[in-house]
């Protein structure tokens, strides 16, 4: 069974903390994406990575970034959390087209 | 610009059929997506359609006219754990994955 984990379901963080969101697939997928989700909008994308070492941004990158030092891990980091970026966040991982996504993490940055 | 449309929410009968509508523009095209969401859980794969027609998939088919930019999921004989968001999604011309706000199907007894 293909398999996506992201490291917390649930984490409250305090205004102005850096945030690590850990995720880690077992499929030795290249393609790995983080995204955020809001009610009432589609997945929107954050940063995605093509290969180790290796990070672009996505539609909405600003006070985020990320980093991937191994093929199957690939960790969000908000700088600087803010009340707006409290939302769910979907870590995902492909070959070529299918994704699979993480259970996500509901993020409150209080 | 690149858009994906589908209704915010519908509501069918257990026994029923529903069939979900999505109107997609993007750069570019390399398929259409169709997820399934339950409330507070990761999204799950249902279908890709790359070429026009209809690909069935036991209860679940799913439909694409790239002509029109326009593809709909079609469930029959609903059931209760049908009730979830379906999301549809469009790849791109770089493989990126355009993302609809998803269609919240209630079904009711």
């Amino acid at each position: 069974d293909v398999k996506v984990t992201q490291s917390s379901r649930y984490l409250v963080k305090r205004t102005g903390e850096k945030v690590f969101l850990e995720c880690v697939q077992d499929m030795d997928h290249e393609n790995m994406f983080w995204y955020r989700q809001d009610p009432g909008l589609g997945l929107r994308l954050i940063y995605f990575s093509y290969d180790v070492k290796m990070k672009e941004k996505g539609d909405i990158p600003e006070g985020y970034s990320v980093s991937r030092e191994k093929k199957e891990r690939f960790s969000l980091i908000l700088e600087s959390a803010s009340t707006n970026q409290t939302s769910m966040y979907l870590c995902a991982s492909s070959k070529l087209t299918e994704a699979f996504f993480g259970q996500g993490t509901r993020l409150t940055v209080v | 610009g690149q858009n994906i449309d589908q209704p915010t929410e519908m509501t069918a009968t257990e026994g029923a059929i529903v069939q979900i509508n999505c109107t997609y523009q993007t750069s570019g095209f390399n398929g259409l997506f169709w997820y399934q969401q339950h409330a507070g859980e990761a999204p799950t794969f249902l279908s890709y359609n790359v070429l026009d027609g209809l690909e069935e998939k036991g209860r679940f088919s799913s439909f694409l006219s790239r002509s029109k930019g326009y593809s709909y999921l079609l469930l029959k004989e609903l059931q209760m754990k049908d009730s979830a968001s379906y999301l549809c999604a469009s790849m791109d011309s770089n493989y990126q994955l355009i993302w609809g706000a998803g269609t919240k199907l209630i079904i009711k007894p």
